[in-house]
């Protein structure tokens, strides 16, 4: 148990769907983020969301859209999806102002057809 | 644009070796450097964490040295066990503070320890 919950676990969607990844923290950490874990590339961060400011790559394309309704909360909003877009999503999380790692949930492996 | 290598890719030993993983960092100016394993579908589990101004970190059979003007950090595990079989990935954080929290990752070290 790493404090930090992720839902679906596996998720299998076409391409003109629109879904919705889900975490929750129950660390009381102030700072939430995504990362997107492909076959291909290093792990990279999608987004952060910190003291209520958003951060974001911006290589992310806006197919992607990310939502925090609260310290606790993070979801990440899907629409019309390609196929290299098949990865294993993941969240984290953190205090900001202290040196400690983030922790991170199990992901969600999504697939696009 | 910070760049993270680790060598090797994927290593496989007998149970009882030492090891050695490889981390290396193109921009010294770090805040921190992060050592996580990934088991398979799962996500990170942080191992270790060494501040910029630290050389070292141990915990258990596990040490991480940093060297921060050369680039590098290498993680030791000592007397192997399978148990240790997953993927290694070094992470380094450049904003103080990690107000942004941003982490570079390298690809990983997938190691394999047989019985």
């Amino acid at each position: 148990e790493t404090g930090v919950t992720q839902t679906p676990r596996h998720l299998v969607m076409g391409m003109t769907n629109k879904k919705s990844l889900k975490c929750e923290q129950h660390l009381g950490h102030n700072a939430m983020y995504w990362y997107k874990q492909s076959a291909k590339k290093p792990l990279e961060l999608m987004f952060v969301y910190s003291l209520e400011e958003r951060v974001e790559n911006n290589s992310v394309p806006s197919r992607f859209s990310p939502e925090c309704p609260n310290s606790s909360h993070l979801f990440l909003h899907l629409h019309t999806l390609q196929p290299e877009d098949s990865a294993l999503y993941l969240c984290a999380s953190s205090q900001v102002g202290s040196n400690q790692p983030q922790h991170f949930g199990d992901g969600t492996r999504l697939s696009i057809l | 644009k910070q760049e993270v290598t680790q060598i090797p890719a994927a290593l496989s030993v007998p149970e009882g070796e030492n090891l050695v993983l490889n981390c290396s960092f193109t921009d010294s100016a770090i805040y921190n450097l992060q050592w996580f394993r990934q088991d398979p579908g799962k996500g990170l589990t942080s191992l270790l964490l060494i501040q910029s101004s630290q050389r070292e970190q141990t915990s258990g059979r596990l040490n991480a040295s940093l060297d921060k003007s050369s680039g590098r950090s290498t993680l030791y595990i000592a007397a192997s066990q399978p148990g240790d079989s997953a993927t290694y990935l070094c992470a380094v954080s450049r904003d103080r503070g990690s107000t942004l929290g941003r982490l570079y990752f390298g690809r990983g070290t997938q190691l394999t320890v047989w019985p």
